[in-house]
């Protein structure tokens, strides 16, 4: 049972150029999304998070918006960079989940000259 | 110092072998982790370690036996490992236990088991 879904194996993107990625969830327990970023050998990066108070949260290049009705949050990347590929998962918490972050399978992306 | 820190990075062993993984933070953080990652999936969750007490093991088989000896430190044991265990074993940190859970992670142990 896969609570966190992204449906995006992987994407590619040009450098200069928007990168979105997106994140699908059927807990509606879930009130506290994260999005992580990997690369190979290393440890998740914490990015940034946003709570089911908010619609969006930005931090410098990246935004994440949350629309709660459709249970769906994306990441945006604005410009991409070269050093931005990697392995982004969203994850989840929330009341009720014993404050387990449950993840997503992840997208690859790759940022192109 | 902002970083959670594992030994070993690699780590192979036989099935009869014990061994253990260490992780080290100090951030300050009250909660730690392990979870699990094999290739091309998401980090599983193992255990969780709140003010030095285990409060959750996600029905760890019992060759896998955590250990939390102070709020610094967190060890995970391994016994009679099968080649199947062989995966990523990843170490996080978190303030504290809550909803509002931003965990940092440290790179790693990768584990061959032959």
């Amino acid at each position: 049972d896969q609570q966190v879904k992204q449906n995006s194996p992987s994407l590619s993107v040009q450098e200069g150029r928007i990168s979105i990625l997106n994140c699908d969830y059927t807990n509606s327990m879930f009130d506290y999304f994260l999005w992580y970023k990997k690369y190979p050998a290393e440890g998740p990066t914490f990015l940034i998070s946003i709570s089911s108070i908010k619609d969006k949260n930005e931090d410098g290049r990246f935004t994440v918006f949350l629309n709660k009705s459709a249970k769906h949050l994306s990441l945006h990347i604005v410009p991409s960079q070269p050093g931005d590929s990697a392995v982004y998962f969203c994850a989840a918490s929330g009341t009720g989940t014993a404050s387990k972050l449950t993840f997503g399978t992840g997208t690859r992306l790759q940022v192109t000259l | 110092d902002t970083e959670v820190t594992q030994t070993p990075k690699h780590l192979v062993m036989g099935m009869t072998n014990k061994k253990s993984l260490k992780c080290e933070q100090h951030m300050g953080h009250r909660a730690m982790y392990w979870y699990k990652q094999k290739a091309k999936k998401p980090p599983e969750l193992m255990f969780v370690y709140s003010y030095e007490k285990l409060s959750i093991n996600e029905s760890v088989p019992s060759r896998f036996s955590p250990e939390c000896p102070n709020s610094s430190l967190l060890n995970l044991h391994l016994h009679a490992l099968q080649p199947e265990d062989s995966a990523l074993y990843l170490c996080a940190s978190s303030p504290q236990r809550g909803v509002y859970n931003e965990q940092f992670f440290g790179p790693g142990t990768r584990l061959t088991v032959l």
